[in-house]
């Protein structure tokens, strides 16, 4: 089966750094997708990957590596506002996404 | 960037009647449509992919004839809940991926639509 695992939730305090973890196992690997969702709020795309190695962004920077399976998105100099959930996604062979669980990451002062 | 609406963002009706939601893209060609259901503190749930001129595919468990869905064009997509019950009470987001674009199998969400049935 397909199944995406990341943990479901962290705590980090504002202004450090936070690393969420993305393990897959799919049918096929067509690029891996970070969201970030507000609670209410519809996910807001963060990143792709679909090679390996670190795409930076800001204050964002996602990280794949195919052979393990494994991906993490990197947060830097935390904002209260970065409070959110944490969404990695996978494009499998048929070019539909897998969704993980998503990861509540909660900032605090 | 790409630009999703969701048409109404809230909605409140009544046990056993039909209410209409719709997803546009605003600025490009959706070929493809997802509607997804999400209940407080849950991940995304896909209900269907819908292309545009055929029948949408359905999620496993997901009642086809109870989520009408319909992609009559490249920038509408519709989802009928019918019937509705409390149960059915859910946060609906659709998403549109067109052809275009370094992204190309990005998904542009909508703003989401809050469902209460009572």
């Amino acid at each position: 089966g397909q199944n995406i695992d990341q943990p479901t939730e962290m705590t980090a305090t504002e202004g450090a750094i936070v690393q969420i973890n993305c393990t897959y196992q799919t049918s096929g690997f067509n690029g891996l997708f970070w969201y970030q969702q507000h609670a209410g709020e519809a996910p807001t795309f963060l990143s792709y990957n679909v090679l390996d190695g670190l795409e930076e962004k800001g204050r964002f920077s996602s990280f794949l590596s195919r052979s393990k399976g494994y991906s993490y998105l990197l947060l830097k100099e935390l904002q209260m506002k970065d409070s959110a959930s944490y969404l990695c996604a996978v494009l499998d062979s048929n070019y539909q996404l897998i969704w993980g669980a998503g990861t509540k990451l909660i900032i605090k002062p | 960037g790409a630009v999703v609406s969701q048409h109404p963002s809230w909605v409140i009706c009544k046990s056993g009647t039909s209410v209409k939601i719709e997803c546009r893209s605003l600025d490009f060609q959706a070929t493809t449509m997802f509607w997804y259901r999400q209940f407080p503190k849950q991940s995304l749930m896909l209900m269907a992919t819908s292309n545009e001129g055929s029948k949408a595919t359905y999620e496993q468990g997901v009642e086809k004839d109870k989520f009408l869905i319909n992609h009559a064009s490249l920038t509408l997509s519709t989802l009928t809940v019918t019937s509705a019950h409390p149960e059915d009470s859910s946060f609906y987001i659709c998403s549109a991926r067109g052809d275009q674009g370094a992204e190309t199998y990005e998904q542009y969400f909508g703003p989401g639509t809050r469902l209460t049935v009572t």
